[in-house]
């Protein structure tokens, strides 16, 4: 059992914006701001979104955003595309010897 | 351009062993610490071992701890993974990704990874 709880799926149109939510303990999250996402298509390398909550690597879309409140992160994609269409996951740095945790991946699907 | 390729992945049987690798490129690998991650079929992302750079922190997930034995050879731009008595749940792609630096956090994001090597285990 994952330690981060996402949705198993979400939905959406091309064109409207969709949230992701991720949800763990105070544990979980600790007194950081190391949340990360990645998009992952399988079949293929995972790739990072969004770091420190909130921050994007070079190269990402600012259709991409994350956000955290309390024991809750979300990223939220704006202006769906059909190349969203992939699986996404949150993770957090605990600071406990197993130093990371996964949420279990939500699904989107771009109607 | 960074670029990190697994290999070694393989069907085993229950208890047997395998040594997966990872060889990288594109970045001064010394540089980094580096981790590996694993997909078990039709599951989540699960952490399970960070070596640093010059291989004086090594971190385990507690499933895998006394099992599996993480490594690098910074002369070869390589890191590898030598996993023993394996079971049926270590099934999965198991991903090498690369950790940025950060000032006294050993690993709280990874921002490359490789395309992954499929392990299977079964009787």
């Amino acid at each position: 059992q994952s330690a981060l709880t996402q949705p198993a799926s979400v939905s959406g149109s091309p064109g409207q914006s969709i949230t992701i939510s991720c949800t763990g303990t105070s544990s979980d999250f600790g007194p950081y701001n190391l949340v990360s996402w990645y998009q992952h298509n399988p079949g293929k390398a995972p790739k990072l979104l969004i770091f420190e909550v909130s921050k994007r690597p070079s190269g990402v879309s600012y259709r991409f955003s994350g956000s955290k409140s309390g024991n809750t992160a979300s990223l939220t994609i704006t202006g769906l595309q059909a190349e969203d269409e992939a699986n996404y996951y949150c993770c957090s740095y605990t600071a406990r010897s197993s130093l990371v945790v996964f949420g279990g991946g939500t699904k989107l699907t771009v109607l | 351009e960074v670029q990190l390729v697994e290999s070694g992945g393989h069907f085993v049987q229950r208890g047997g062993s395998l040594r997966l690798s990872c060889a990288a490129s594109g970045f001064t690998f010394s540089s980094y610490s580096m981790n590996w991650v694993r997909q078990a079929p039709g599951k989540g992302l699960e952490w399970v071992s960070h070596i640093s750079g010059g291989s004086g922190t090594i971190y385990y997930a507690d499933s895998v701890r006394g099992r599996f034995t993480i490594s690098r050879d910074n002369a070869k731009n390589s890191v590898y993974l030598q996993m023993n008595s394996l079971r049926d749940e270590d099934t999965g792609v198991y991903y090498c990704t690369r950790v940025p630096p950060r000032p006294g956090i050993a690993a709280a994001e990874f921002d490359y990874w490789g395309q992954g090597t499929l392990v299977t285990v079964s009787s």
